[in-house]
């Protein structure tokens, strides 16, 4: 079975702080995705990186990067130069390749609320 | 087509009335997702179509919730009976495929509360 585990519930920064957020993730696929989303206050999730297993490279958008280390089953997404904008909760999750009825459904970790303080 | 829609925004019902839910994905999406969300967990899993086939569905999804997307194109989630514990944010998600073609666009949720 698929899980996705972010340990961190709450993490508090000063606006301009670099952030990382944890995540770590089991399953017995050999492929598969893992994505990160943002839920703002508003409530709707948005969709920030995919990333197949098969792709270690690190990724940088902007003030965003993620770090992918299968060795560790961990895929971490740090925010440099946090804005007030950026207070969100954040969900990683993963998505089955093997083709079968559950592919493409999302299994999301329990979620990380981050606030940027002024 | 400015992205998912999901009608109602909010639902609020008494124990043992049915509630039907509406999404409209992306127009060329053929994936159709639905989620359920408690306060301070992660989305789960309730059931997804391809097209007009429902292919799986969570052990989450008792009797008492029925899943349709006619025509492949929206899709309505009803729960006859509701109770209580029913009261949560149901999401909707479209994809345009799975795995690299797998980006989950979601709506804006529908909120229950189930007096």
């Amino acid at each position: 079975a698929q899980k996705v585990t972010q340990a961190q519930t709450e993490i508090s920064v000063v606006e301009k702080e670099d952030v990382t957020l944890d995540c770590v993730y089991e399953t017995r696929d050999t492929t598969y995705y893992l994505f990160w989303y943002k839920q703002p206050p508003s409530g709707e999730l948005v969709f920030l990186i995919r990333r197949n297993s098969f792709d270690e490279q690190n990724e940088i958008s902007g003030r965003y990067s993620w770090n992918f280390q299968k060795s560790t089953s961990s895929f971490n997404f740090t925010i440099t130069a946090s804005q007030v904008v950026d207070s969100a909760v954040y969900f990683c999750a993963l998505s089955e390749a093997g083709g079968g009825t559950s592919y493409g459904k999302l299994t999301f970790g329990q979620g990380t609320i981050l606030t940027v303080h002024p | 087509d400015t992205g998912v829609s999901q009608n109602p925004r909010h639902k609020i019902t008494k124990r043992g009335q049915n509630v039907t839910f509406r999404c409209d994905p992306i127009s060329e999406h053929n994936r159709l997702y639905w989620y359920r969300q408690t306060l301070g967990q992660g989305p789960e899993f309730l059931t997804y179509f391809q097209n007009e086939a429902q292919l799986e569905k969570s052990r989450l999804l008792s009797d008492r919730f029925s899943a349709e997307r006619p025509k492949g194109s929206f899709s309505t989630l009803e729960i006859q009976r509701t109770e209580q514990g029913d009261s949560a944010m149901y999401l909707c998600a479209s994809s345009l495929g799975a795995g690299e073609w797998g980006e989950q666009f979601f709506g804006p949720g529908t909120r229950l509360t189930v007096l």
